[in-house]
């Protein structure tokens, strides 16, 4: 059965850089054809897609965060990862990793998520 | 971007009711469109994609219609577990998300 983790740290200093991963088990990630990625939710607010990369390699970002963003997988250890360059307070979120499905271009619906991290950006 | 609208923002409801969401895109979106449900302090979990197929295991009294730019998310037979808060999604282009409905015991 397919389960995601995420993990990091809670607490970021303004201007770092967070740097999340989701160990993933269940499931290979070299070996299966779907998009793996990152998705948001600040307090009480809605759900924001982050970004995301294709079993092949090829990376997908939000436009508003492209310039401080980068997903990688590690397939040795079955892991993908996301880094957020310069850190502010609006960044402050619940951070979940998640699968999809793709094609033409897209994830087009996220089946599995990991049960989610609150990152505080703080100093 | 495509904008997601989804209404009412909140809603109060009884166990056996039948309940209605709504979510409307700012452009043609054909049937990319998915739902979520989300009960505090949990991950989203997925209930219907391309805006009327039912997620494995989730149970039928939840239906999904529309196509274009409505989209309605209906509950029928309203259960104690079922309040929570629901999202759209459309998947057409790059993700983007409704603000939330959240359904709340009357």
């Amino acid at each position: 059965q397919l389960q995601l983790q995420e993990s990091g740290p809670g607490l970021v200093k303004p201007s770092e850089t967070l740097s999340l991963t989701c160990s993933v088990s269940g499931v290979a990630i070299a070996s299966s054809s779907y998009y793996w990625g990152w998705i948001r939710q600040p307090p009480g607010k809605g759900l924001e897609w982050i970004g995301g990369i294709y079993y092949g390699g090829s990376t997908y970002y939000n436009a508003s965060l492209q310039s401080r963003l980068t997903i990688a997988v590690d397939t040795s250890e079955n892991q993908f990862s996301l880094n957020l360059q310069s850190m502010t307070a609006a960044d402050t979120a619940v951070y979940y990793c998640v699968r999809s499905d793709f094609w033409s271009g897209y994830p087009r619906h996220f089946d599995s998520w990991g049960p989610g991290m609150l990152v505080t950006v703080s100093s | 971007d495509i904008q997601m609208t989804q209404s009412p923002s909140s809603l109060s409801a009884s166990v056996g009711d039948t309940v209605i969401i709504t979510c409307r895109a700012s452009q043609n979106i054909v049937t990319y469109l998915n739902w979520y449900q989300q009960k505090p302090g949990k991950a989203p979990k997925l209930l219907i994609y391309s805006a009327s197929t039912l997620q494995s295991g989730v149970p039928s009294r939840f239906s999904g219609s529309g196509s274009g730019t409505d989209f309605t998310l209906t509950i029928s037979g309203l259960q104690p577990e079922d309040f929570a808060t629901y999202h759209c999604h459309q998947s057409y282009t790059n993700p983007g998300f409704g603000q939330g409905t959240r359904l709340e015991a009357k």
